[in-house]
């Protein structure tokens, strides 16, 4: 039983480039976090979606970030005209219903913007 | 002041020694809690959940209080793979506030 995939593992953008980073939840799970992880800070929830719908955006950045959990495919964090301060480990993770269910997490993506 | 707050350490500790951390969080809303562990440059990884009546699971204890807001977890004869950052967790767990808010972590090296 595979756990919550994300990829890519790593990745290097250059200022005013896109970043597209991909969670796949593990096998039965609806729910969607994710969160960011500055360097030497702790995880800061994101934004909580359900398939095609999203929950809780309270955490995002109000510009140049969205995500999306389309009916097919995995979900995505999209990240706009990348800027310095958003070097950071992306992690996803994902939960069989809501509510007290545990939050499962993937390995992450470390963003790294040159 | 954080919702949740914890001593950054480093706790450096002989190895079989027992250690303990403690954590305090601010919103009297919240429902469940955890302890996550993080290895460097890894993802989380559920240590265990806290409750009330407190729980152990092997060398690990944790207890809860909500009258003081303040969640702790020990660790008994303490191995060099619990080497780890240690993460405090609350979530308010009710419809529309299912994000979990997580501390700043406490570093913890066993010492051969």
């Amino acid at each position: 039983n595979a756990g919550v995939m994300q990829n890519p593992r790593h990745l290097v953008r250059r200022r005013g480039q896109e970043a597209r980073l991909r969670c796949s939840p593990m096998k039965g799970h609806s729910h969607v976090y994710w969160y960011r992880q500055l360097p030497e800070e702790g995880l800061k929830f994101m934004v909580y979606l359900q398939k095609e719908n999203i929950i809780d955006e309270s955490g995002m950045p109000k510009e140049r970030f969205s995500a999306e959990f389309p009916k097919e495919g995995p979900s995505i964090l999209r990240i706009q005209q990348v800027v310095r301060g958003d070097s950071a480990a992306y992690f996803c993770a994902s939960s069989h219903r809501t509510g007290r269910e545990t939050q499962y997490f993937g390995p992450g993506t470390r963003l790294l913007v040159l | 002041r954080k919702e949740v707050e914890q001593d950054p350490g480093p706790f450096n500790v002989p190895e079989g020694a027992t250690v303990a951390f403690n954590c305090t969080y601010s919103n009297s809303a919240s429902q469940s809690f955890f302890w996550y562990r993080q290895d460097c440059r890894k993802e989380p990884k559920l240590l265990m959940s806290v409750y009330s009546s407190g729980n152990e699971d092997g060398r690990f204890t944790a207890q809860l209080n909500r009258a003081s807001q303040y969640i702790s977890l020990l660790i008994r004869d303490s191995k060099l793979s619990d080497s780890a950052t240690y993460l405090c967790v609350v979530n308010r767990a009710n419809f529309g506030n299912e994000k979990l808010t997580f501390g700043t972590g406490t570093r913890l090296t066993i010492i051969p």
